[in-house]
């Protein structure tokens, strides 16, 4: 089974207006973190935000909240007010803490920010 | 710029080879980890290291080691390369070895074999 599953290919969403992209995961271990990263057309990858499995409230930083669903087991990145800039492929990652602290990645949804 | 730097920038190479990638560091950062990015298998992990020892392994191939030198440089070696070794090899660090701090990646190393 996929560790790190991201639906949505690509993504399309109005300058100003609020995004959420979906990643679900699946993990045995109680003990896990969860990662988003932004890699722009330039190629550079860039760390967004940090979930942790015994985190009791959502992690924000500045415009990006990552919606924690322990239950459902998913951890969808939501950016407000999005810009021009936020136009890049955006990859979900978790990382088992108690299994070998390996990453694992999802495949990425290219989000395009129209004007 | 993040701090973290990546030498080379590309490189080419033919099959049946071996490179060393490197990677210096944030000021301060004590973990080094090792991502490769291709078109078939995405973004993977390979290796973590954490002042000079290692503290998690990827999917890293035999013919792939890495270390972590004393100055907290580290280096990426590919022996005997293959076709499907042609991969963007990224870098980060930060300063702790568990997660939860924040990872700033250097600009890549591309790889490309012949």
């Amino acid at each position: 089974a996929q560790k790190i599953t991201q639906t949505q290919p690509g993504m399309f969403v109005q300058e100003k207006e609020a995004v959420t992209l979906d990643c679900t995961y699946d993990t045995s271990d109680p003990s896990y973190g969860l990662f988003w990263y932004k890699q722009p057309s330039s190629g550079e990858m860039i760390f967004l935000i940090y979930q942790g499995s015994y985190d009791q409230q959502n992690a924000t930083e500045g415009r990006y909240s990552l919606n924690f669903q322990k239950a459902r087991k998913s951890a969808n990145l939501v950016i407000s007010a999005s810009q021009l800039g936020d136009s890049a492929m955006y990859f979900c990652a978790m990382r088992e803490f108690n299994t070998g602290n390996q990453f694992y990645f999802g495949t990425g949804t290219s989000l395009t920010v129209i004007p | 710029d993040s701090g973290v730097t990546q030498t080379p920038k590309h490189l080419i190479t033919a099959t049946g080879q071996r490179v060393t990638l490197r990677c210096s560091p944030r000021s301060g950062d004590l973990s080094v980890y090792w991502y490769q990015q291709s078109l078939d298998q995405g973004l993977q992990f390979l290796i973590q290291y954490y002042n000079g020892e290692e503290r998690a392994k990827g999917n890293i191939l035999e013919r792939f080691s890495a270390q972590q030198f004393p100055d907290l440089h580290s280096e990426l070696n590919l022996s005997s390369l293959e076709l499907g070794d042609s991969a963007l090899y990224f870098c980060a660090s930060s300063v702790g070895w568990v997660t939860y701090n924040e990872q700033f990646f250097g600009p890549g190393t591309r790889l490309t074999v012949l």
